[in-house]
């Protein structure tokens, strides 16, 4: 059974830029939320998926965005790219329905702004 | 409200001890408690998870005590062993399987279990 995938595995962008992460969840999987990870603020949540849906949204500003197509697949998009957005972006995903399960998550996007 | 927090920061352990990480959380709309474990370059992988209803949870060397009343709840790993070494995290969510499921982390715990 595949795991969640994201793509690129590493990505080295200039302050400024834009970049765009991808997310392939686990085949049957409806939920798909993505959380940010650093070193001085740890796991955050940044948003949530379902059915093409955002149900939830973290403190982040608006240059984080995401969205979720019709086979489950998420891309999170961040605009306008800070230092400080350097990070470990993580997805994970989940079958959303009974009987509950845990997240699954991926091995993460590692983003340098330089 | 929103916080877990999660002590200690770092824990070294004797091979076959018995390593304790805990976590507090003050929103009672809290309903689910997930534990998870991260290696070096890959994402977290859920270890246990814990209800509000039950206080005791146990899966193979790993358990997790849960305190309702005091809002607290460890992770035991039994017999530790060297290939545990990673860091945990435990996590809670408010409302989970309903309308979101949004993880609210603890800071994490840097785990080293010397052979």
């Amino acid at each position: 059974k595949a795991g969640v995938t994201q793509t690129p595995r590493y990505l080295i962008k200039t302050r400024g830029q834009q970049v765009t992460l991808s997310c392939s969840p686990i085949s049957g999987h409806r939920s798909v939320s993505w959380y940010q990870q650093t070193p001085g603020q740890g796991l955050q949540f940044l948003f949530e998926y379902f059915s093409e849906t955002q149900r939830n949204k973290g403190n982040f500003p608006g240059r984080f965005s995401g969205r979720q197509f019709s086979n489950s697949r998420s891309e999170m998009n961040v605009s306008t790219l800070e230092l400080g957005d350097s990070a470990l972006y993580l997805c994970a995903s989940m079958r959303g329905g009974p009987p509950l399960s845990g997240y699954t998550f991926g091995s993460g996007t590692r983003l340098t702004v330089v | 409200q929103q916080q877990v927090k999660q002590s200690p920061q770092s824990l070294i352990v004797q091979k076959g001890g018995i390593s304790i990480i805990n976590c507090a959380y003050e929103n009672t709309a809290f309903d689910y408690f997930p534990w998870y474990q991260q290696f070096p370059g890959k994402g977290p992988a859920l270890l246990i998870a814990i209800r509000p209803d039950v206080s005791e949870k146990k899966e193979g060397r790993f358990t997790i005590s849960f305190n309702k009343s005091a809002k607290q709840f460890s992770l035991h790993i039994m017999d530790s062993q060297p290939g545990d070494s990673a860091t945990y995290f435990c996590a809670a969510s408010p409302n989970y399987g309903g309308a979101t499921n949004k993880l609210i982390f603890g800071t994490g715990t840097l785990l080293a279990v010397q052979p």
